[in-house]
């Protein structure tokens, strides 16, 4: 149990286009959902929480009309990265909250490589 | 602010040697700590945590120690074994933090050879 995807795995696309990133909590239902970006050898950086039906939490720096946020359903949250460059290039990862039968942890997507070319 | 800091790697050892990965984090309060593993390919997976100072965290022959004193919670493992290579993360959640959210050290990668 516990399993969140997300999709795709990878993803190239051209500079000043916009790329969009799932999220599924494929077991559980999550009322919270975490998006982080991780660059090589480095940790993972917290961008934005996001609760079901609200809007997103981002932390500072992180720019939200940049990266745009929707939790729609208990299982699904996206990421939109709109009008890319190549510095928005990273490994995206999520996670999901689970509730009392899943201890509350948060459990991890296998990310997704976004490259900006 | 809060942080968590743990040793760089990469760690290499030999198939059943005694693995330490050092970590300390700086928090108000009484933070939660845990340590995740990603596998190659995979996801954050949790392998172990505690709550409270003084409270051992343990999994799969993994410990770890909170230490109120040290601010320290360092993990640790007996005899490693090649399936043991990943990437180890020490993180914490603040306590009083409601939004639940884990900062994380910067993740240390082990390779055991056989």
């Amino acid at each position: 149990g516990a399993v969140v995807s997300q999709h795709p795995s990878r993803v190239i696309c051209k500079s000043g286009t916009s790329v969009k990133i799932e999220c599924r909590s494929l077991d559980f239902q999550a009322t919270t959902m975490f998006w982080y970006r991780q660059f090589p050898k480095q940790s993972l950086m917290l961008m934005a929480t996001s609760n079901e039906g609200s809007k997103a939490t981002y932390e500072q720096g992180v720019e939200k009309d940049k990266f745009l946020i929707n939790h729609a359903s208990l299982t699904l949250s996206t990421l939109t990265v709109t009008s890319a460059h190549p510095e928005d290039s990273s490994f995206y990862i999520c996670s999901a909250r689970g509730g009392r039968g899943f201890l509350y942890e948060q459990y991890f997507g296998p990310g997704t490589r976004l490259t900006v070319t | 602010g809060n942080s968590v800091t743990q040793m760089e790697g990469p760690v290499t050892l030999s198939e059943e040697a005694f693995l330490t990965i050092n970590c300390t984090y700086t928090a108000t309060g009484y933070p939660s700590l845990f340590w995740y593993v990603q596998y190659p390919g995979e996801g954050l997976q949790l392998l172990l945590k505690a709550t409270k100072a003084d409270d051992k965290g343990s999994n799969k022959g993994f410990e770890a120690t909170y230490r109120k004193e040290t601010t320290s919670f360092h993990l640790e493992k007996g005899s490693v074994q090649v399936s043991d290579s990943a990437v180890y993360f020490c993180a914490l959640s603040a306590s009083g933090d409601s939004s639940y959210k884990l900062i994380f050290g910067s993740g240390t990668r082990l390779l055991v050879r056989p």
